[in-house]
């Protein structure tokens, strides 16, 4: 079946320490992106790829990092200096940026310890 | 800047018609798309509109105005598992290129 899957479904940070949430899919879609959803606030962007070992910063990037070395996979890295890393995050991808419908993964839920 | 405005939350009957409205001022447009999304899962994609009028799809059916800044998701013969919050996104341009920006959702609860 074609999809989206993220990896793990929940993830446990310690104070200080890096973790990186992974997104594959099989869609053969250029373009991938990281939402993060807050309670009582809509999707936010994090970064976008729209070709492989390309991304570009989203609305609020700060304490992020992505990668593109292939197609399929697009993890995100959130960095000790995400203050509050706490949110349920989304990986999604498209034909294209800016063209047709984004379809979503499960998502994975951080929570810090 | 983007905004858009739905309402928080809204109650409806099994079996009755609910319209779920959506307005937005951005900077630019290229199309509204409406999601609906259960606790805990992923969004799942419901409709697109970029040219004003009515989309309909089974029980669901999308409408926008582009002159006004509007559109709504109306859904019909409600059914328990109708029971989600649904997302009013806008693609407009952004952050170097075309984006979505989020509505933060409209929580429906479907009762008996």
């Amino acid at each position: 079946d074609g999809g989206i899957t993220q990896s793990p479904k929940y993830l446990f940070r310690k104070e200080g320490q890096n973790v990186t949430l992974s997104c594959e899919q099989n869609l053969n879609h250029d373009a991938m992106y990281w939402y993060r959803q807050d309670p009582g606030q809509g999707l936010r962007l994090i970064y976008y790829s729209q070709i492989v070992n390309d991304f570009q910063k989203g609305d609020i990037a700060e304490g992020y990092s992505v990668s593109r070395e292939k197609k399929e996979s697009f993890p995100l890295t959130v960095t000790s200096a995400q203050k509050n890393p706490t949110a349920f995050y989304l990986c999604a991808s498209s034909i294209g940026v800016g063209k047709e419908t984004q379809y979503f993964g499960p998502g994975t839920r951080l929570l810090v310890l | 800047g983007q905004n858009i405005d739905q309402p928080t939350e809204m109650t409806a009957t099994e079996g009755a018609i609910v319209q779920i409205n959506c307005t937005y001022q951005t900077s630019g447009f290229n199309g509204l798309f409406w999601y609906q999304q259960h606790a805990g899962e992923a969004p799942t994609f419901l409709s697109y509109n970029v040219l004003d009028g009515l989309e309909e799809k089974g029980r669901f059916s999308s409408f926008l105005s582009r002159s006004k800044g509007y559109s709504y998701l109306l859904l019909k013969e409600l059914q328990m598992k109708d029971s989600a919050s649904y997302l009013c996104a806008v693609r407009a341009p952004g952050a170097g290129s075309y984006q979505l920006t989020f509505g933060k959702g409209t929580k429906l609860s479907v009762i008996p």
